[in-house]
């Protein structure tokens, strides 16, 4: 089945640094979502890409969708404690509405 | 705002009971999913619903079932729960418009 990994598990940084996350799939996708779980919550949409190659950004957060549909990355910069929380990415294929998720990232922030 | 449902915040089951999570949705929405959450492996799917009595297998349907007899409403089975069945488990409901699928407050079953 379709397989979508994300890398690293586990991302700790100090306040200030930047952070990115890799998203990658076995096949093409349709679009990408980011999600965005805060610790003891429930994950939150944060974005949609779905062009070859589109960026996004929202304030410090950078979204990238690959040329290939295949992959995708998260790049926060300046973390802040507020950005804390598990990043997950999420791929559709283009004949259903099947949301798969990456295993996701979590981002630790030292103050 | 978009709610979904889920009935139980925590749930303590015995090996061998038959479980029913239950997910509710009040924005018409005619996709519903099913995923587990485990420390590692992120959420899988493991059954996503396109319209009533429609459903397809996810990644990990094995042990599982699902009933959605009415649109705001997708349950999840565990026809005899088991120990590896203990987990997070969240709902989420999406539409074919807006992209961004939304999750329920998660139910976390323990079997015992």
């Amino acid at each position: 089945g379709q397989q979508v990994m994300q890398i690293p598990q586990y991302q700790h940084v100090q306040e200030g640094e930047d952070f990115t996350t890799y998203c990658n799939s076995s096949t093409t996708l349709s679009n990408i979502q980011w999600y965005k779980q805060r610790p003891g919550g429930h994950p939150v949409f944060l974005i949609q890409l779905v062009k070859s190659g589109e960026v996004k950004k929202q304030k410090r957060l950078t979204f990238q969708f690959g040329e290939a549909k295949k992959n995708s990355s998260l790049h926060i910069t300046a973390t802040q404690t507020t950005d804390v929380g598990t990043y997950f990415c999420a791929g559709r294929k283009s004949n259903t509405g099947k949301l798969i998720f990456g295993q996701g990232t979590t981002l630790q922030v030292k103050p | 705002d978009v709610k979904v449902t889920q009935s139980s915040r925590y749930l303590v089951k015995r090996t061998g009971e038959k479980v029913f999570l239950e997910c509710v949705q009040d924005m018409d929405h005619e996709n519903m999913f099913w995923y587990r959450q485990d420390p590692g492996l992120g959420l899988r799917l493991i059954y996503f619903s396109y319209d009533v009595k429609m459903k397809e297998k996810g990644d990990i349907p094995e042990g599982y079932s699902v009933s959605r007899e009415k649109k705001e409403r997708f349950s999840l089975i565990l026809e005899s729960a088991s120990t590896n069945q203990t987990s997070m488990y969240l709902c989420a409901s999406s539409t074919g418009g807006p992209p961004e699928a939304f999750f329920g407050q998660g139910t976390r079953l323990t079997v015992v």
